[in-house]
């Protein structure tokens, strides 16, 4: 079975700060993909960045990015320069080809004006 | 605009009472899904469909059924609520399987309360 961990129910960061969100997961597939969602308040649960089990290179989308450790099966969330609407509930997910999706426990980022 | 709609939003209904949960997305996906989501709990999968006619139940026990008549249309279903089916429902949909940019489109959630 696919578990995904993330140790930190909450973070803060300040604004115009870097934080990192901490995700790793368990799985005996070499052949996956990995995900980070945001859920703000009240709206909807958007994808961040997405990363291929297979690319080694670390995915980035703007002020957000990973560090993906595969050996480690570490996957964390770099967020930078942090602003106040990046204040939301962060899930990390996990997904082998073809098959359904394993989220974590979330991470509620604040961020502090 | 293509997207992925629940409703209602919040939904605050008497224990014995039948409930109905819609979700629709304008984007053709064949797979769609229904998660359960509780406070500082991850989210766990109810029940999913590959297309129409498709359903299957997931990882977490539920009492809810579904139904898929139509691509566009999940909706989530339960006979008689109790206080335990308390929670949030997300509604997701996804590119088929396979596809190389597949990722999950969600919907805003159903705040589900059964006194």
């Amino acid at each position: 079975a696919q578990t995904v961990t993330q140790s930190q129910p909450e973070m803060s960061v300040q604004e115009a700060e870097t934080v990192t969100l901490s995700c790793t997961y368990d799985t005996s597939e070499s052949d996956y993909y990995l995900f980070w969602y945001k859920q703000p308040p009240s709206r909807q649960m958007i994808l961040v960045i997405r990363q291929e089990a297979y690319k080694q290179q670390n995915a980035t989308e703007n002020r957000f990015s990973v560090n993906f450790q595969k050996a480690a099966k570490s996957f964390s969330l770099k967020i930078s320069d942090s602003q106040l609407g990046d204040a939301a509930m962060y899930f990390c997910a996990y997904r082998r080809t073809g098959n359904q999706f394993y989220f974590g426990t979330g991470t509620s980022l604040t961020v502090i004006p | 605009e293509a997207d992925i709609y629940q409703t209602p939003r919040y939904l605050v209904i008497g224990t014995g009472k039948k409930i109905t949960l819609e979700c629709s997305q304008t984007m053709g996906h064949d797979k769609m899904y229904w998660y359960q989501q509780d406070p500082g709990m991850e989210l766990h999968l109810i029940h999913y469909s590959y297309g129409v006619n498709s359903t299957e139940k997931g990882d977490l026990s539920s009492e809810s059924t579904v139904s898929r008549i139509r691509t566009e249309h999940f909706p989530l279903t339960l006979e008689s609520a109790r206080p335990s089916h308390t929670s949030q429902y997300l509604c997701a949909s996804s590119e088929p399987a396979g596809a190389t940019n597949e990722k999950l489109f969600f919907g805003s959630g159903t705040q589900l309360s059964v006194l």
